[in-house]
């Protein structure tokens, strides 16, 4: 069974303090990893992927695959950082996802 | 252009009734997808559509539950005899299989509240 586990609810930093949203999964197989993120009042939306290994608004998340870990790191949060972050999982060539619980993250100022 | 649009935004019902939620994804795209968005349960998926193929519905949670898509466009997932349990956001989203980045685009969700 694929699982997605963020064990952070709740996550609160300052601004320009550095973040890192953990994300641990299970799957038997390659699977595709995404980060993504729903601000206040919009839509869910892609934030990364771990195939583009690109930086997104600051942020990076490498793929670990001896941990099964794929956490979320920006090395200085703003506060528009602030929203709702989930971790997913989908098997290759594009399939349904597989969310973790998401988590909260406050920047304060 | 355009995006993922769902339909209602909002609807309240009462218990037992039966209610509609419809999708329209982006043109083209040939991959859409419902799921639910509950307190304590985080992000379900529900059902899965590609092309012609039978539709993926492993994470309908009862069959009371079910979706079409026609003409390989508009999707409606239709919930019978509802319960207090199916209050939810319901997302819609849609894709391009064969485009590398497999990335889903979402709708603004239906907001379901049953009294």
């Amino acid at each position: 069974a694929q699982r997605v586990t963020q064990p952070e609810k709740l996550l609160s930093v300052f601004k320009g303090a550095p973040v890192e949203l953990k994300c641990n999964y299970s799957y038997s197989g390659s699977p595709e990893l995404f980060w993504y993120v729903q601000y206040s009042r919009q839509r869910l939306q892609l934030l990364l992927r771990h195939i583009s290994r690109e930086s997104i608004k600051g942020f990076t998340a490498d793929l670990n695959k001896g941990e099964t870990s794929f956490h979320l790191k920006k090395p200085f949060a703003q506060e528009e950082d602030s929203a709702m972050y989930y971790c997913a999982l989908s098997g290759l060539g594009g399939s349904r996802l597989t969310f973790g619980e998401g988590t909260q993250l406050t920047v304060n100022p | 252009g355009a995006g993922v649009s769902q339909s209602p935004s909002n609807k309240v019902t009462e218990k037992g009734k039966d209610v509609e939620l419809r999708c329209d994804p982006i043109s083209g795209h040939t991959a859409l997808y419902w799921y639910r968005q509950s307190l304590g349960q985080g992000l379900e998926f529900l059902i899965y559509f590609q092309g012609n193929s039978a539709p993926d519905k492993s994470g309908l949670p009862s069959d009371r539950f079910s979706a079409e898509r026609t003409g390989g466009s508009v999707s409606t997932l239709t919930i019978q005899r509802t319960q207090q349990e199916d209050s939810a956001v319901y997302l819609c989203a849609s894709s391009l299989i064969g485009d590398v980045t497999y990335e889903q685009y979402f709708g603004p969700g239906t907001r379901l509240t049953v009294t």
